[in-house]
């Protein structure tokens, strides 16, 4: 069945500090791919997708780009802030026999700390 | 805010009971889906309804059931309670049944508590 691979965590940085979460899934067709976030005590907001290999998603200065050869959609920003801090959730929504399921399966997540 | 809401935000029960948690989705989105957020198992889908009717099922429980109403809101039903149903539960809402640009919004959650 699907299934969504992330890094390892907890993650904890520097602000200003350079970050790459990694991402790997595994899915039939092609899947559309999301990175989430769950601040404290919230419910998860769609940070960025990518729908088509070598798609990238950005969004407040996260990136994220969609390799079909590697399976992987590794999320990155160049500089992360105190603000950044929260639970990371990589996900997919499979594509396949031109059906597109609605419902995402979702990596365990990884808990990024950004001290100042 | 993302227009999903759910109550209540917390529920406290005992082994054995019946609990019903709600979501009303966005205005204008015909897609409920539920899911179980739980130390151990992580983000799991359980149900998903699409304009009333039931369209995908994944890793839900005999003992829970779901249901969406001709105003949209759904309800879930969670019976028989056991120590390891203690999780929260996330509802999602989005337009349409599923396609390439279908973003799920999620509401804030449910947390349940079985003591």
């Amino acid at each position: 069945g699907d299934s969504v691979t992330q890094m390892e965590g907890p993650v904890t940085l520097s602000e200003e500090a350079f970050l790459t979460i990694n991402c790997t899934y595994t899915a039939t067709g092609y899947p559309s791919l999301f990175w989430y976030v769950q601040y404290p005590g919230e419910g998860l907001q769609l940070l960025l997708k990518a729908t088509k290999a070598d798609d990238k998603g950005s969004n407040k200065g996260f990136e994220a780009t969609y390799r079909k050869e590697t399976t992987s959609f590794h999320l990155e920003k160049g500089s992360v802030q105190v603000s950044d801090s929260a639970v990371y959730f990589c996900a997919l929504s499979a594509n396949a026999g031109g059906t597109s399921y609605g419902k995402l399966t979702f990596g365990q997540g990884t808990i990024l700390t950004v001290h100042p | 805010d993302s227009g999903v809401t759910q109550t209540p935000k917390h529920l406290i029960t005992a082994t054995g009971q019946r609990v019903t948690l709600r979501c009303s989705p966005r205005s204008g989105d015909l897609s409920v889906y539920w899911y179980q957020q739980s130390l151990d198992q992580g983000l799991q889908f359980l149900i998903q309804y699409y304009n009333g009717e039931e369209r995908a099922k994944g890793n839900i429980l005999e003992r829970f059931s779901a249901q969406q109403f001709p105003d949209l809101h759904s309800e879930l039903n969670l019976s028989s309670l056991e120590l390891g149903d203690s999780a929260l539960y996330f509802c999602a809402s989005s337009v349409a049944g599923g396609g390439l640009f279908n973003e799920q919004f999620f509401g804030p959650g449910t947390r349940l508590t079985v003591l």
